[in-house]
């Protein structure tokens, strides 16, 4: 059974640093896209960012560029993103996501997300 | 960047058939995803490259796409199908390439 769990998510203050993690199992980590979206409360989903199975190659939402990094360690099957000068308005659950194949495919499994609150 | 818009909501009577539309620039050339989420809950596809499903998501969800529009179609809805849908692609043709969601649609069972 395919499963990715988050974790990392928390209270922090405007212009502080936090990184998640997501533990991917029940599949080939290693074989798969993985992607970052997140939700703030009440809105709808913003993609933040995309990293490739081997993770040489990488996007960002332009909210985000330059403030968020995305990595992996395949070794470990873990998905992480680094988040530095958060701001309120990165305040939202954030999921990990696989994408399945390749191109333009959907993203077919979903964690249950963490919460970040960014607040003094 | 590209834009999708849906409907903010949409209400049904149980058995009845609802619809979903998603609008962007040429939609027709692309290939769009479908979520569904209901409340607390992560989302889940439900149509993937236009029409196709995903094992275990009942036939009754059905998908089409075509122009400027693609459209989630639910037939014979059910009160376990409210929830809010968002339809998705990649964008490919902008300066830089993501993802896109839609403004995502609440489904209302009567």
């Amino acid at each position: 059974e395919v499963q990715l769990v988050e974790s990392g998510g928390g209270l922090v203050q405007p212009g502080g640093s936090l990184r998640l993690s997501c533990a991917a199992s029940g599949f080939t980590f290693s074989s798969y896209e993985m992607n970052w979206v997140r939700q703030a409360p009440g809105k709808g989903l913003e993609w933040v960012s995309y990293i490739s199975s081997s993770g040489s190659t990488i996007y960002y939402a332009d909210s985000v560029k330059g403030r968020f990094t995305i990595s992996r360690d395949n070794a470990k099957n873990s998905l992480y993103l680094q988040m530095n000068s958060l701001r309120a308005e990165d305040t939202a659950v954030y999921y990990c996501a696989r994408r399945y194949g390749s191109g333009s495919g959907p993203l077919d499994y979903w964690g249950q997300g963490t919460l970040v609150t960014v607040s003094s | 960047s590209y834009v999708l818009t849906q409907p903010p909501s949409v209400s049904v009577a149980p058995g009845k058939t609802a619809r979903i539309t998603c609008g962007g620039n040429n939609i027709g050339s692309k290939s769009v995803h479908w979520y569904q989420q209901k409340p607390g809950q992560a989302p889940v596809l439900v149509i993937y490259y236009d029409s196709d499903r995903p094992s275990g998501i009942p036939e009754r969800f059905s998908g089409s796409n075509s122009g400027n529009t693609a459209t989630l179609t639910i037939s014979r809805v059910e009160a376990g199908d409210e929830a809010d849908y968002y339809c998705q692609v990649w964008d490919s043709n902008s300066d830089h390439l993501s993802y896109v969601f839609g403004t995502g649609t609440k489904v209302t069972v009567l």
